[in-house]
């Protein structure tokens, strides 16, 4: 199976900075078959971007996607205070399909 | 508007069996590949089983393999997950999830709200 390595863990920010969460392969993922998921505590996770690159309709443009092959990126350009949560990336290029570990992004 | 309801969650003997339900509404369920996705409390997401539309392909994550079953009634509009030889680490909040695509190793566009299941004695 596909073994998702996110990074950082945790990412302290003040609302307005950039934020960029990185997400790493064990292998290339085929046909840059990423997604990635925003969770709120208590809340069921909202898929953001597939493709690694597509926004998912109604999703700001302040986030976006990038990458291919095994190292992929999600940025915020400016956080604003609903953006504070755990992003987690996802494969979907090959059964079964994996899930990273998350990255936190919290309030510095 | 798409709506995922499981239900059946709740406290179960290690060893023992539960069925969960999700209960599908507003989009042709018949269509429409389905996933489980499950998180353990204070972890990440890990994902469980996906069925294909007419029920005839599943997938299952390996450490699922031989224990969990997934199957679908399209009459009821409803999606299942038999769980057996449940142990301590199964434990989590179950949620049913909808892929936008309608194929099963997709992007899952749609969540229910999740159901608890605690594996407990």
């Amino acid at each position: 199976e596909i073994v998702l390595t996110q990074s950082p863990g945790t990412l302290s920010l003040s609302p307005g900075e950039r934020a960029t969460l990185s997400c790493r392969a064990s292998q290339s993922v085929s046909s840059n078959d990423l997604a990635w998921y925003q969770q709120k505590p208590g809340q069921a996770p909202r898929l953001l971007i597939y493709g690694a690159s597509s926004r998912v309709t109604g999703i700001p443009d302040r986030f976006s996607g990038s990458g291919s092959g095994t190292d992929f990126t999600l940025t915020i350009s400016r956080l604003e205070p609903e953006d504070f949560a755990v992003y987690y990336c996802q494969q979907y290029g090959k059964s079964p399909l994996t899930f990273g570990p998350g990255t936190k992004v919290d309030i510095k | 508007e798409v709506q995922l309801l499981e239900s059946g969650g709740g406290l179960v003997q290690p060893g023992g069996s539960l069925r969960l339900s999700c209960a599908a509404s507003g989009f042709t369920f018949s269509t429409s590949a389905m996933s489980w996705v499950r998180q353990a409390p204070g972890k990440g997401l890990e994902w469980v089983s996906a069925i294909s539309a007419t029920g005839g392909s599943t997938y299952y994550a390996d450490s699922m393999k031989g224990r969990f079953t997934i199957s679908r009634d399209n009459s009821k509009n409803t999606l299942y997950l038999q769980m057996s030889s449940l142990r301590a680490d199964d434990t989590a909040v179950y949620y049913c999830a909808l892929p936008g695509s309608g194929y099963p190793i997709k992007p899952l566009d749609y969540w229910g709200q999740g159901t608890l299941v605690t594996v407990s004695s």
